[in-house]
């Protein structure tokens, strides 16, 4: 079984919409969660941490179910340069450091 | 501040031949850590380090060598290349890998062809 499971999509929605992403995680001790995102032939870049209350920045608002082992992404009013791949990333943790689990990402596309 | 690098960005190998990429980062991050990317495979970790001279093996560590000898450096040797090592390669760093929440930073990838 996979560390981390996403929907690959792609999401098709038109600007203004909202789109909602889930994933799960198989290892129930693991430490940190967090969204990439990953533009074509680009590399990954941090679009925010999960806490355990949920947070929000902006348009956009992650959840952590931790007794169901999964995380979600929610965008309010799609932009279309919010077109790109989501990466759901846990960090397992061992005792010499963190290792990180990606998830295989989920492609969004707003559409005018 | 450059960030992280990594050279070079594109690479064409023969099955059998050896090559290093090469990551460095300027932000004094204790942990650094390389990626490969496949289609349909998500990001998978190849090796780690959470300090100079220590290193550790990720999820898919067969067929790579690494080694931190300063804080900065980080290559990853491919001892004996072969077509499923086809692959995009990230390097990436961040603060102690004892802190969980830290952000991880990513170099531009390196795009690698095993013939």
């Amino acid at each position: 079984r996979k560390e981390v499971e996403q929907d690959p999509g792609p999401f098709n929605v038109p600007e203004g919409a909202t789109v909602a992403f889930n994933c799960t995680y198989s290892n129930s001790a693991s430490q940190s969660f967090f969204w990439y995102r990953q533009d074509c032939r680009k590399e990954p870049k941090l679009l925010m941490s999960v806490y355990s209350s949920g947070n929000e920045d902006g348009r956009f608002t992650a959840q952590l179910n931790r007794a169901s082992q999964y995380i979600s992404l929610l965008i309010r009013d799609s932009k279309l340069s919010d077109s790109a791949t989501y990466l759901c990333v846990v960090n397992k943790g061992t005792n010499t450091g963190n290792q990180f689990y990606f998830g295989t990402g989920t492609s969004l596309t707003v559409i005018p | 501040n450059a960030g992280v690098t990594q050279t070079p960005k594109f690479q064409v190998l023969k099955t059998g031949q050896s090559m290093t990429l090469q990551c460095a980062q300027d932000m004094n991050h204790e942990y650094m850590s390389w990626y490969r990317q496949d289609p349909g495979m998500g990001l998978r970790l190849i090796h780690y380090s959470v300090g100079a001279g220590i290193t550790d093996q990720g999820e898919v560590p067969n067929g790579y060598n690494v080694s931190r000898s300063t804080t900065e450096d980080f290559p990853l040797r491919l001892l004996s290349a072969a077509p499923s090592q086809t692959s995009v390669y990230f390097c990436a760093s961040s603060y102690s890998g004892y802190e969980s929440y830290n952000e991880q930073f990513f170099g531009p990838g390196t795009r690698l062809t095993v013939l």
